[in-house]
């Protein structure tokens, strides 16, 4: 059964921790992204990587970082650098020649106090 | 930039009826206008895409229309049904060719379907 895992669902940290967000995908997709989503609003691009150990910045990466040592694993680093962390983060992979088509995970919910 | 925009936050339909879901966007390069769904507490589903050289595609119960003269697409449900409830984002993309390839969300327009 092929797709897209985060883990955990929910997450909890106190301020000033670094805390790591799994992403897993089954699809053979070339391309992983990540993205931030806050109440009301769309989603916003963190980092995205079109092939392994090769990625780039989204929009808003400050106080993020990432790494793509596997092709099926792009795991997200909240930093502590991260002014505002909390945040529903959803991570999607595709096919490279197909950004257009994203397949999502179920979401990640962080919430930092 | 490539900026995304929906017309409005939420759309009240009656079971039955059809819906009409507006996005507008900024960049002319943009190439790839998709359309995606996402319900509550889960991650978004693609439903349709349309590429800058068409101005009409079909799917199952679903219509995209893109007028590039006004930078305007729309997603349409015909018979709207209660599963249909969600949060509908469209997002637009560059020529695949272009460098940086990603895509570009808009804010989302949320639909309440009434029995």
């Amino acid at each position: 059964d092929g797709g897209i895992t985060q883990s955990p669902k929910y997450l909890f940290r106190k301020e000033g921790q670094n805390v790591t967000l799994s992403c897993e995908q089954n699809l053979n997709h070339d391309a992983m992204y990540w993205y931030r989503q806050d109440p009301g609003q769309g989603l916003r691009l963190i980092y995205y990587s079109q092939i392994v150990n090769d990625f780039q910045k989204g929009d808003i990466a400050e106080g993020y970082s990432v790494s793509r040592e596997k092709k099926e694993s792009f795991p997200l680093t909240v930093t502590s650098a991260q002014k505002n962390p909390t945040a529903f983060y959803l991570c999607a992979s595709s096919m490279r020649e197909r950004v257009y088509e994203q397949y999502f995970g179920p979401g990640t919910r962080l919430t930092v106090t | 930039g490539e900026s995304v925009g929906l017309h409005l936050p939420t759309l009240s339909v009656q079971e039955g009826d059809n819906s009409i879901i507006n996005c507008a966007y900024s960049n002319s390069a943009s190439d790839y206008f998709i359309w995606y769904k996402q319900e509550s507490g889960k991650g978004p589903q693609f439903i349709i895409d349309i590429r800058s050289n068409m101005d009409k595609r079909q799917g199952q119960r679903v219509t995209v229309l893109l007028n590039k003269t006004v930078k305007h697409l729309s997603l349409q449900i015909a018979a709207t049904q209660p599963g249909d409830s969600a949060v509908y984002f469209c997002a637009a993309s560059r020529s695949l060719k272009a460098a940086g390839n990603k895509l570009t969300f808009g804010g989302g327009t949320r639909v309440l379907v009434k029995p």
